[in-house]
């Protein structure tokens, strides 16, 4: 069964600061997704920045940016210069690849604070 | 270009009563996937829609059940509801089935649905 760990419950940050945001995962699958999702309190899940178990360069996006460290088994989530609006929830989630399921597993989240 | 809208944005009913929400997918999606998000904890998935058939589920019981119409919109039906049953209920969509590369589901603003 797949598994994600976020052990940290919040986060502080200062504004233009870099954040780094950990997760951990556990799967016996070969062929697996790793996301990361924004949720404002709005509710909704915005899509951040995806890595693929196979892909060897870590996954950027704008601001975002992925660490794998694929025999350690994390995928921490990197955010530069932090913003205000940075301030929500993060969640991480795996899914399992090539099999036409869309399941995706989820972590309890950090809770991200930016200050001015 | 609409998103993933979801309806009601809020609900409360009392023990033992049936609720259905409402999903209707990103323009273009096919494939409508749900999600039960407890406070304070990660979404869950419930269980997956493609050409009107269920082709993943979660683990929740029978009392959760679904439907996907031709236009590919979704309900989602809770009977004999519980107070546990309090959260937000998330909808996701995207296009096809097979899920690879950071091709990736897109969420809505989701039901806050409370048990009484």
């Amino acid at each position: 069964a797949q598994k994600i760990t976020q052990t940290q419950p919040g986060m502080f940050v200062q504004e233009k600061e870099a954040v780094t945001l950990d997760c951990t995962y556990d799967t016996s699958d070969q062929s697996y997704g790793l996301f990361w999702y924004k949720q404002p309190s709005s509710g909704e899940m915005i899509f951040l920045i995806y890595q693929g178990s196979y892909d060897e360069q870590n996954a950027t996006e704008g601001r975002y940016s992925l660490n794998f460290q694929k025999a350690r088994k994390s995928a921490n989530l990197v955010i530069s210069a932090s913003q205000l609006g940075d301030s929500a929830m993060y969640f991480c989630a795996m899914r399992e690849e090539n099999t036409g399921f869309q399941k995706l597993v989820f972590g309890t989240g950090t809770r991200l604070l930016v200050s001015p | 270009d609409a998103g993933v809208t979801q309806s009601p944005t809020h609900l409360i009913k009392t023990r033992g009563q049936q609720v259905t929400l409402r999903c209707s997918p990103k323009s273009g999606h096919d494939t409508v996937s749900w999600y039960q998000q407890a406070l304070g904890q990660g979404p869950q998935f419930i269980f997956q829609y493609y050409e009107e058939e269920e082709r993943q589920r979660g683990n929740f019981p029978d009392r959760f059940s679904g439907h996907q119409f031709p236009n590919y919109s979704s309900e989602l039906n809770v009977n004999a509801l519980l107070l546990g049953d309090s959260a937000l209920y998330l909808c996701a969509s995207r296009l096809g089935l097979a899920g690879e590369g950071g091709e990736t589901q897109y969420f809505g603003p989701g039901t806050r649905l409370l048990v009484l």
